[in-house]
């Protein structure tokens, strides 16, 4: 089926451990975006790519990193992780930037300890 | 920067109710926009508007962008079982996109 894929699905991690979050679409998006969702709060944008080549910081960017692997793909890494950093990261892609994120991918749960 | 506050937190719904759920700020946005959120997954666009005043339909649910461009609402009409989930309003400002923190329906019992 068509649409935003997420690896790995559920993630238990060590404080200061390292780990690239995978995330692929399928349907020629040009942007594709990173969130994070904690309780309570609506999601919050930590990296988006507004096309192939480009990467940008959204609004809680400090302590990751992204890469615009090709057109498909957009990985999340956390160099070193920290316990602030448990929550549900969900990957989304739209055919434009400037546009509303169009589908999300069904969230990585990651638990740091 | 951009705030959205979204009410009510939570209710639940009795099939066969109306439900009615808002999205207010003090900034004003380009667009506003719906997702619902089913547990394990990740949220689905439901309806957006794109225009102050717009009123526009997705089946049994209504939104609207009002007027002051600082709010929005969702209509559910006629409630079924498979209308619980969480509800996120978003708003646009530029290409900043900016979420509500839900609302979450639950079925009364």
């Amino acid at each position: 089926n068509a649409g935003v894929t997420q690896t790995p699905k559920f993630q238990v991690l060590k404080t200061g451990q390292s780990m690239t979050l995978q995330c692929a679409q399928d349907m020629n998006h040009n942007s594709m975006y990173w969130y994070r969702q904690d309780p309570g709060m609506g999601l919050r944008l930590i990296y988006y790519s507004a096309s192939e080549g480009t990467t940008d910081k959204g609004e809680v960017p400090n302590g990751y990193n992204v890469s615009r692997l090709n057109k498909r793909e957009f990985s999340l890494r956390l160099e070193s992780a920290a316990p602030s950093q448990t929550s549900v990261y969900f990957c989304a892609s739209s055919q434009t930037e400037g546009i509303q994120p169009q589908h999300f991918g069904d969230g990585t749960r990651l638990s740091i300890l | 920067g951009q705030q959205l506050n979204q009410s009510p937190q939570s209710m639940f719904i009795q099939e066969g109710e109306d439900v009615s759920m808002n999205c207010t700020s003090s900034s004003i946005f380009n667009t506003w926009l719906w997702y619902k959120q089913d547990p394990g997954e990740g949220p689905v666009l439901l309806i957006a508007l794109y225009k102050a005043g717009e009123l526009t339909s997705n089946g049994r649910l209504t939104a609207q962008f009002g007027i002051t461009r600082k709010d929005s609402f969702l209509n559910i009409s006629a409630s079924i079982p498979s209308d619980v989930g969480i509800y996120f309003c978003a708003g646009l400002y530029g290409n900043k996109l900016v979420f509500g923190a839900g609302t979450i329906l639950r079925v009364k019992s």
